[in-house]
């Protein structure tokens, strides 16, 4: 069975700090897809980024990173430089690799951020 | 382009009354599905739908039911509602071999269940 574990329910930080999410996850599929999401207090959930298991590159997109480790299952997600908008709860997911596109989410219990000025 | 809509985005019911949410998805999208977020519990996979005519259980499908009779509208219904079935519900959907793998999810439709 997948699941996904994010240990940090809530992290308080001051605004400029770096903040790094943690999320392991365990699945006995050799092909499988990561994701974060982002749920602002309005409620919406926007989509982060997806990773496939094959690719462990890091990726970097603006004050965001994540850094992909299969060796420890973990899929960690860094937020450089804080910022109030950033206060959210993060979701971090998993979902079997199927090749049809169709994919059915397991999520963790998301991490509080919130970001003080 | 609306995106993935959901109706109502409240509703209070008493213990026992039956309702529908619906989702409509404009995007031509051939998955759909329906999740519900619960304090601490993340979001858990109710029921799945991989094309026009089809269903499938998720996680948690016990008290609903789903049809999915238009490609565009994914329905989820509680024929006797339950104080556990108080939660937000959100619907998703993405199309086969997006080219970001994203699932576009609906605003959420909260339900009190009294």
């Amino acid at each position: 069975a997948q699941k996904v574990t994010q240990a940090q329910t809530e992290i308080s930080v001051v605004e400029k700090e770096d903040v790094t999410l943690d999320c392991v996850y365990e699945t006995r599929d050799t092909t499988y897809y990561l994701f974060w999401y982002k749920q602002p207090p309005s409620g919406e959930l926007v989509f982060l980024i997806r990773r496939n298991s094959f690719d462990e590159q890091n990726e970097i997109s603006g004050r965001y990173s994540w850094n992909f480790q299969k060796s420890t299952s973990s899929f960690n997600f860094t937020i450089t430089a804080s910022q109030v908008v950033d206060s959210a709860v993060y979701f971090c997911a998993l979902s079997e690799a199927g090749g049809t596109g169709f994919q059915k989410l397991v999520f963790g219990t998301g991490t509080r951020l919130l970001v003080s000025p | 382009n609306a995106g993935v809509t959901q109706t109502p985005k409240f509703r209070v019911l008493k213990t026992g009354q039956s309702m529908t949410l619906l989702c409509a998805q404009d995007m031509n999208h051939e998955y759909m599905y329906w999740y519900r977020q619960d304090p601490g519990m993340g979001l858990r996979l109710i029921h799945y739908s991989v094309g026009e005519g089809t269903t499938a259980k998720g996680e948690v499908p016990d008290g609903y039911n789903v049809s999915r009779l238009k490609k565009q509208n994914f329905l989820l219904g509680l024929e006797s509602a339950a104080p556990s079935q108080t939660s937000v519900y959100f619907c998703a959907s993405n199309p086969p071999l997006g080219l970001t793998g994203e699932l576009f999810f609906g605003e959420g439709s909260r339900l009190t269940v009294l």
